[in-house]
């Protein structure tokens, strides 16, 4: 069973609107919380970075919260654009990320977001 | 500074046929990483290297799968004796040293006949 677990697995929002993304996760200890942008065709991008000790992280009209009581981090969407389309993938490290422990990130199979006219 | 380049962006092969991979990081990156995303799914990691040395690659498949990061060139993502539960993307990521957050390039679209 996945560590990460996103949702929804898709949507569809109107150009303009918000959207929450959320991102359940099972990985205990962890360290810190990624939101990964990924357009078709391409390489993620980093959107936002959590600390476990951190509640909420902006970048531009995208912002990410972390309750790391109940394992849970949404990913917020203001103000939609049409460039805002692309796959949103959650990715949860495990403490002090060493040399030998890249195996143990997780990965959620990210939420397909389709921004229409 | 141009972004990690990764090349060929599609590859086809037919099952039996070797695969490589090229992967050049960001100028100034030593650390590379190789991922693996299958259709539907959640990318995987693979591999961890530094130059000439593999530093985790605990997610790679034992056998026919192999990866190296000469002092000179790019990293090469090696897949031997393909079969169609190779295609895939993968994914190259690189970091500087001591920093955590990765720089992906667009991937590689392998697709096994």
């Amino acid at each position: 069973k996945n560590q990460v677990e996103q949702s929804p697995q898709s949507l569809i929002i109107l150009e303009g609107k918000n959207c929450t993304l959320q991102c359940n996760y099972t990985v205990s200890p962890f360290s810190n919380l990624r939101w990964y942008k990924q357009d078709t065709g391409r390489g993620p991008v980093s959107l936002t970075i959590m600390t476990f000790s951190e509640n909420t992280k902006s970048n531009g009209r995208y912002t990410a919260t972390l309750d790391a009581d109940t394992k849970q981090s949404s990913l917020h969407i203001t103000a939609s654009q049409l460039s805002d389309s692309a796959s949103y993938i959650c990715v949860v490290s495990p403490p002090s990320l060493t040399t030998d422990s890249w195996g143990k990130l997780q990965f959620g199979a990210g939420t397909q977001v389709v921004v229409t006219p | 500074n141009a972004g990690v380049m990764q090349n060929p962006r599609h590859l086809v092969r037919r099952r039996g046929q070797e695969a490589r991979l090229r992967c050049s990081p960001m100028k100034g990156h030593s650390h590379v990483y190789w991922y693996r995303q299958l259709p539907e799914e959640g990318l995987k990691f693979m591999v961890y290297l530094q130059k000439e040395n593999i530093i985790d690659e605990s997610g790679m498949p034992k056998e026919r799968f192999s990866a190296e990061f000469p002092k000179e060139g790019p990293s090469i993502l090696r897949i031997q004796q393909v079969v169609r539960g190779d295609s895939a993307a993968y994914f190259c990521a690189s970091s500087p040293p001591g920093a955590e957050t990765q720089y992906f390039g667009p991937g590689t679209r392998l697709l096994v006949l």
